[in-house]
């Protein structure tokens, strides 16, 4: 079974913090993904990554920065978290065949992120 | 601009009767949708997929129905069941036309709840 992991389940910080999430998955997944989930608005994506050190941006990424130094391991960074990236943020990765990317994602269990 | 779309946020539904999820999408260029099931507190898990040469694929109880010239998808449940009680969120990718990563597009989600 795949399975991804993400660093916390519950953060609470600070307006302002330098904010880290992590996600580590298991299964040799070239694609990681960040969403944020909040309500009315369903899954949105942060940015991703297709490859190590490799990023792209995905429909909101402004506040957010991510880094992909391992295969395994992808990080979302909030440079400086304000009160409106409050949410619930999801990891999620995707297999790789030759060019061909499987659509099926897996997701961790999301980080509940609040921002006071 | 909400390229996928479930407009109706919450659907009620007795035990062993039908559920009828929708979702409608935009993009013409979408050719795989898939649909993701989301308890609180996990990360969603993926539930039934239908590629665009199809108009319809089963797995058990789910089963997905796709009409391409209205651009529009939904997911039947039958018998529903009180642990299909939860957030549904349909999904869309492309898949051909160049490398798309497996990017995903998310509606909105739907919660389900089934009465005992």
């Amino acid at each position: 079974d795949v399975k991804v992991t993400q660093s916390s389940r519950y953060l609470v910080k600070r307006t302002g913090e330098k904010v880290f999430l992590e996600c580590v998955q298991d299964m040799d997944h070239e694609n990681m993904f960040w969403y944020r989930q909040d309500p009315g608005l369903g899954l949105r994506l942060i940015y991703f990554s297709y490859d190590v050190k490799m990023k792209e941006k995905g429909d909101i990424p402004e506040g957010y920065s991510v880094s992909r130094e391992k295969k395994e391991r992808f990080s979302l960074i909030l440079e400086s978290a304000s009160t409106n990236q409050t949410s619930m943020y999801l990891c999620a990765s995707s297999l790789v065949s030759g060019r061909w990317s499987y659509n099926e994602q897996f997701f961790g269990p999301g980080t509940r992120l609040t921002v006071l | 601009d909400q390229q996928v779309k479930q407009n109706s946020p919450s659907l009620s539904v007795q035990e062993g009767r039908i559920s009828i999820l929708n979702c409608d999408y935009t993009n013409s260029m979408f050719d795989y949708f898939l649909w993701y099931k989301k308890y609180p507190a996990e990360g969603p898990t993926f539930l039934i997929s239908i590629s665009s040469i199809k108009d319809k694929n089963e797995d058990g109880r789910f089963t997905v129905f796709l009409n391409k010239s209205a651009k529009h998808l939904s997911l039947h449940i039958v018998p529903s069941q009180p642990g299909d009680s939860a957030v549904y969120f349909c999904a869309a990718s492309r898949r051909s036309g160049g490398t798309s990563y497996g990017k995903l597009t998310f509606g909105q989600g739907t919660i389900l709840t089934v009465h005992p």
